[in-house]
């Protein structure tokens, strides 16, 4: 069963633009990750924030977590054409890793 | 480091056969996990194997499904008798423990007619 929530479903922006992805989850977590997955491929890990983090930066990825609205939100800023894939959080609640639905991202040239 | 190896890539078989998942996690991993992904259900955790041990099962389907880790270095994904509706990718990721991210595999795509 999935944990975590993304919103929106699907993101289409222009290149330059920034994005900005949203997961909800449900129950307490020891971390939250975000990951990419390109048409047919693997998932890459992006980002880890953990319980006791507000806020974590990577390149051109900014995360925040907020554990009192159990929620989560990905930035990704100056998008780019390659930057187009689907990407997931994940809730790492102690046992299990569990996966959201996705959100996919397009970025037009 | 090669990375997280999947085999196959892809597979067809036909509805009953046995099929075989293969993958080698990154070494000095020391936990394993097989998902399933598929567009209705997305991404579903299978099993996971922490020092080859096998932790939580409970999000393997049916008895048709069973995983072993006989080392640290290898695990298996049988499915058997397999069924159309086993049709998806299946993903095998590793990390060095709980708390680090995950490194996936390029996933098998299995295709059961």
């Amino acid at each position: 069963s999935q944990q975590g929530e993304e919103d929106p479903q699907a993101l289409s922006i222009q290149e330059g633009e920034n994005a900005t992805m949203n997961c909800s989850y449900k129950t307490s977590i020891n971390n939250l990750q975000w990951y990419r997955q390109n048409s047919g491929r693997g998932l890459v890990h992006l980002i880890l924030i953990r319980s006791n983090e507000r806020e974590k930066h990577s390149g051109r990825l900014r995360v925040t977590l907020d554990t009192s609205k159990k929620s989560s939100s990905l930035l990704i800023t100056a998008s780019r054409a390659a930057d187009t894939a689907s990407y997931f959080c994940a809730t790492d609640a102690y046992n299990d890793m569990r996966f959201g639905a996705g959100t996919r991202l397009t970025v037009k040239p | 480091d090669a990375g997280v190896i999947q085999s196959p890539r892809h597979e067809v078989t036909e509805m009953g056969q046995e099929v075989t998942l293969r993958c080698k996690p990154i070494s000095g991993h020391n936990s394993l996990f097989w998902y399933r992904q598929t567009m209705m259900r997305g991404l579903e955790l299978l099993i996971y194997f922490n020092n080859n041990v096998p932790i939580d099962d409970s999000g393997m389907p049916e008895d048709r499904f069973s995983a072993k880790m006989p080392n640290a270095s290898f695990s298996t994904l049988k499915i058997q008798p397999s069924e159309p509706r086993d049709s998806a990718v299946y993903f095998c990721a590793s990390t060095i423990s709980r708390g680090h991210g995950y490194t996936f595999g390029s996933g098998t795509r299995l295709t059961v007619v």
